[in-house]
């Protein structure tokens, strides 16, 4: 059974650093892309970033580009989210999510919450 | 990047009655590999998001055949053929041909 189980949310204040982390189980980890998607408090899904099987390739939102770091290790089966310079607008559930089957993602975490606030 | 409208952001449906979700997207979503990744996700309350359906029209395995999708280019569909009261929840379409990969609003399905 695939599982994907985020943790490492929590309150920070502006300015501030978070490291998420999604650790996995039940697939080839190291064989898929992951990805990251954020929900603000009531709002929409966003794509946030997403690595490439061996970590070589990368992509972001530009609103978290130079500010949020994705990577993954293959040998422990986890991705994270290194967050920095974190602002109000960050303020999120944060959910990994993989697509083994289906492109980009059919399974997902529960998500983790990540709240900025002073 | 490529702006997802979906329409009606919010729909009341009788049980039993059909339902039916647009989705638009600003450029077209036919990949270069000739494949349209459009996929739509529900999101029952308080749960992460749950692939339905692939590609346009593809239906993922264990997804009620009540649920169908239906599209080209720019404009898509996702048609629920008579509501139960276990489809309340948000309805996202999201497009995957062209990073960065984007979200509709959202479609709010509830039950009159």
């Amino acid at each position: 059974e695939v599982q994907l189980v985020e943790s490492g949310g929590g309150l920070v204040q502006p300015g501030g650093s978070l490291r998420l982390s999604c650790a996995a189980s039940g697939f080839t980890f190291s064989s898929y892309w992951l990805t990251w998607v954020r929900q603000a408090p009531g709002k929409g899904l966003e794509w946030v970033a997403n690595i490439k099987e061996d970590g070589s390739e990368k992509y972001y939102v530009d609103s978290v580009k130079g500010r949020f770091t994705i990577s993954r290790d293959n040998a422990k089966n986890s991705l994270f989210l290194q967050m920095s310079s974190l602002r109000a607008e960050d303020t999120a559930v944060y959910f990994c999510a993989v697509g083994i089957q289906i492109w980009p993602f059919d399974y997902w975490g529960q998500g983790t919450l990540v709240t900025v606030s002073s | 990047d490529i702006v997802m409208t979906q329409t009606p952001l919010s729909s009341p449906v009788t049980l039993g009655q059909p339902a039916s979700i647009s989705c638009r997207s600003s450029q077209s979503l036919v990949h270069s590999d000739g494949n349209t990744y459009l996929n739509w996700l529900q999101q029952r309350p308080g749960q992460p998001p749950r692939l339905l359906i692939y590609k346009t029209s593809n239906r993922l395995s264990g997804v009620p055949d009540r649920f169908s999708g239906s599209g080209a280019g720019t404009d898509f569909t996702l048609k629920i053929s008579r509501v139960e009261a276990e489809d309340v929840g948000v309805y996202y379409c999201i497009q995957a041909t062209q990073l960065p990969y984007t979200f509709g609003q959202g479609t709010k399905l509830e039950i009159k």
